[in-house]
C-alpha cells in the first residue's frame, strides 16, 4: 500500500515563526501536493510538484513556499506564520499521466498559530 | 474556475436508513472521483466515474454519473456507523493538468 507520512499530527506555533511541514511518500510517485482544509471551504491546493526541484503554484500559494530536493519528500514552508494560516494541512501524492489515478493522502497536520 | 457544490453540507441519520448526497458542477466533468475522509485521517478514494450515465457499486454504496457529466450522486443503502465521515467529490482536471478541484464535502454522521 502507498504510504504518505506527515511528520507531525499537531503543531502549535507563534505568529511570525518559520514553520516547516514535512511529507514523505514511499511509492516513488512523481507528483506531490499540499492542500489546506478548512470548514466550509473544502480542500484548497497550495502548491504541487511534478518532479524533483520542480514546483507549481496552486490556488492559494500566498504566504507559503515549498521544497522538493528528493523525490520522496515534499516540504511546505510558512515563512512567517500568521493566525489565518491556522488550518489542517494535507499532503498527497500520485502517479503522473492524467487525472484518473487516485490521490494518496497523509493523515494531516493540524497547525495552530497563536 | 470550476465550482463543485456538494449537498447537503451536513447529514445525520439513524443506522439502517438510506441516504443520497450530491455533487454538482458549473461545467462538464472530465471524470469524477469520490473520496471519503474518516475522522483523523486523510481522504481515501472510493471510486472514479468516467462515462456519462455510468453507475458503479461498491457494496452498499452506489455512485451515479449524470448523463451530461455535470453532476453525480452517491447513494448509501442501510447506512452503518462505519459510513460516518466527510464525503468529497473531485474533478480531475484535463489531461496533463495535475490539479484537482474538490467540492466542499458532505459531513455524514450515522447514529447507532
Amino acid at each position: 500500500d502507498v504510504k504518505v507520512t506527515q511528520s507531525s499530527r499537531y503543531l502549535v506555533k507563534r505568529t511570525g515563526e518559520k514553520v516547516f511541514l514535512e511529507c514523505v511518500q514511499d511509492m516513488d510517485h512523481e507528483n506531490m501536493f499540499w492542500y489546506r482544509q478548512d470548514p466550509g471551504l473544502g480542500l484548497r491546493l497550495i502548491y504541487f510538484s511534478y518532479d524533483v526541484k520542480m514546483k507549481e503554484k496552486g490556488d492559494i500559494p500566498e504566504g507559503y513556499s515549498v521544497s522538493r530536493e528528493k523525490k520522496e519528500r515534499f516540504s511546505l514552508i510558512l515563512e512567517s506564520a500568521s493566525t489565518n494560516q491556522t488550518s489542517m494541512y494535507l499532503c498527497a501524492s500520485k502517479v503522473p499521466g492524467g487525472g484518473n489515478s487516485p490521490l494518496h493522502f497523509g493523515n494531516g497536520t493540524r497547525l495552530t498559530v497563536t | 474556475t470550476q465550482l463543485l457544490e456538494q449537498s447537503p453540507q451536513f447529514l445525520s441519520i439513524q443506522e439502517g436508513e438510506n441516504l443520497t448526497v450530491y455533487c454538482n458542477s458549473s461545467s462538464v466533468f472530465s471524470s469524477l472521483q469520490w473520496y471519503r475522509q474518516e475522522p483523523g485521517e486523510g481522504p481515501v478514494l472510493l471510486v472514479t466515474v468516467v462515462t456519462g450515465g455510468e453507475v458503479k457499486k461498491l457494496k452498499r454504496l452506489t455512485f451515479q454519473f449524470g448523463d451530461a457529466r455535470k453532476d453525480s450522486s452517491l447513494h448509501i443503502t442501510a447506512a452503518q456507523p462505519g459510513d460516518t465521515g466527510l464525503y468529497l467529490c473531485a474533478d480531475p482536471a484535463n489531461f496533463g493538468n495535475e490539479k484537482l478541484t474538490f467540492g466542499t464535502g458532505t459531513r455524514l454522521t450515522i447514529i447507532p
